[in-house]
Formats: C-alpha cells, sequence, structure tokens
C-alpha cells in the first residue's frame, strides 16, 4: 500500500521560530511536492523536487526553503514563522512516467503560527 | 495562468440523490492530464481518477462516473445514490505532460445529508 507520511498532524509555533515539516514517501517516487491548503483557495504549490538535490519554486514559494538529501525524504523549512504561514500543510509525491502522474498525499499538517 | 475552475462551492444534497461536480479548465497544450481527488474531513487526498486528453471515453467505477468533453473543456463527476459516506470536498486538477505540476481548482464541499 502506498504511503506518504508527515511528522507531525498539528504544530503550533512562535513568530519567529524556525519550523521543520518533514514528509516521507516508501513508493520510490522521484517526485515529491508541498503544498499548502487554506479555505476559498484551493492547494497552492510552495515547492517541487523532482530528484535527490533538486527543487524548483511553484506558485508560493517566499518565506520558504525546502531540502532533499534523500529520495524519500522531502522537508519544508520556515526559516522566521509568521502568522501568515498558520496553514494546513499538504506533502505528496509522484512517479516520473509512464502515464502515471497521480500524485499520493500525505495526511497534512495543520501549522498554527501565534 | 491557465485555471482549473470549480464553480461550484458547496453543494448539499439528500441520500440517494445523484450529484454532478462541475469541473472547468483553460489549457494550450495538446498533451494534458486531468484529475479527481477526494478530501474527506480526515484531511488526505485520495486519488479518483486519471485521465489523458488523448481519451474521451466516459468512465465509470461503481457509483461514480466522469464525463471528459475536450468540446467544452470540462471534466465533471457524478455520483450515483449519493451516500452520506461521499461527503468530503473534490478536488479537480490539470497537468501538462512533462511538468508533473499540476493546477488545482479551488475545490467542492459536498454535504450529503441522511
Amino acid at each position: 500500500d502506498v504511503k506518504v507520511t508527515q511528522s507531525s498532524r498539528y504544530l503550533v509555533k512562535r513568530t519567529g521560530e524556525k519550523v521543520f515539516l518533514e514528509c516521507v514517501q516508501d513508493m520510490d517516487h522521484e517526485n515529491m511536492f508541498w503544498y499548502r491548503q487554506d479555505p476559498g483557495l484551493g492547494l497552492r504549490l510552495i515547492y517541487f523536487s523532482y530528484d535527490v538535490k533538486m527543487k524548483e519554486k511553484g506558485d508560493i514559494p517566499e518565506g520558504y526553503s525546502v531540502s532533499r538529501e534523500k529520495k524519500e525524504r522531502f522537508s519544508l523549512i520556515l526559516e522566521s514563522a509568521s502568522t501568515n504561514q498558520t496553514s494546513m500543510y499538504l506533502c505528496a509525491s509522484s512517479s516520473h512516467g509512464q502515464g502515471r502522474y497521480e500524485q499520493y498525499f500525505g495526511p497534512g499538517t495543520r501549522l498554527t503560527v501565534t | 495562468a491557465q485555471k482549473v475552475t470549480q464553480a461550484q462551492t458547496e453543494i448539499s444534497v439528500v441520500e440517494k440523490e445523484d450529484v454532478t461536480l462541475d469541473c472547468v479548465y483553460e489549457t494550450r497544450d495538446t498533451t494534458y492530464y486531468l484529475f479527481w481527488y477526494k478530501q474527506p474531513p480526515s484531511g488526505e487526498l485520495v486519488f479518483l481518477i486519471r485521465r489523458n486528453s488523448f481519451d474521451e471515453q466516459n468512465e465509470i467505477s461503481g457509483r461514480y462516473s466522469w464525463n471528459f468533453q475536450k468540446s467544452t473543456s470540462s471534466f465533471n463527476f457524478t455520483i450515483t445514490a449519493s451516500q452520506v459516506v461521499d461527503s468530503a470536498v473534490y478536488f479537480c486538477a490539470r497537468m501538462t505532460s512533462g511538468t508533473y505540476k499540476y493546477i488545482f481548482g479551488t475545490g467542492t464541499r459536498l454535504k450529503v445529508l441522511a
């Protein structure tokens, strides 16, 4: 059974803290993604990685960075958390090819920045 | 930007009614993929279906069916004889071939009342 796990379901941090969100997939997928989900805005792509150590900015990368040192792990970093980064964060992974481009999602991390 | 529009923000139906969720997309690409995902209250997005732009065959899977019409750039999703367990937020997404990145619609919240 395919599996994407995220390190925390709920997280509360203070303004200015450095925050790490971890994502691990066990499907040997090449692609990994970080999204944030906000009411009325759907899912917006923060960063995307198509291979180890490779990354590409999504639609809203400001205030975030990522790290992918191993194929199965993709980390999202909030260098200095702000209240406008309070949101649901979703990680996903997908394969490179053979027409099977569906993304598989983790359970999400609901981050509150106070 | 090439948008995906889910004009229905929220739909409420009574159990056993049929319901159709609309999805309209914009694209200048000849090769692309369309997807539907379900997000139940637990939060994890669940993949439902993938369609590529060359395959306009409608698909049925149990009580679910999908109608893909390139002429109207629509990929609508129908649930027949809805059940309370169908209550969720449903997202439509589009991916251009070779990019791996999705553009999501803003989602439709479906409430099925007993």
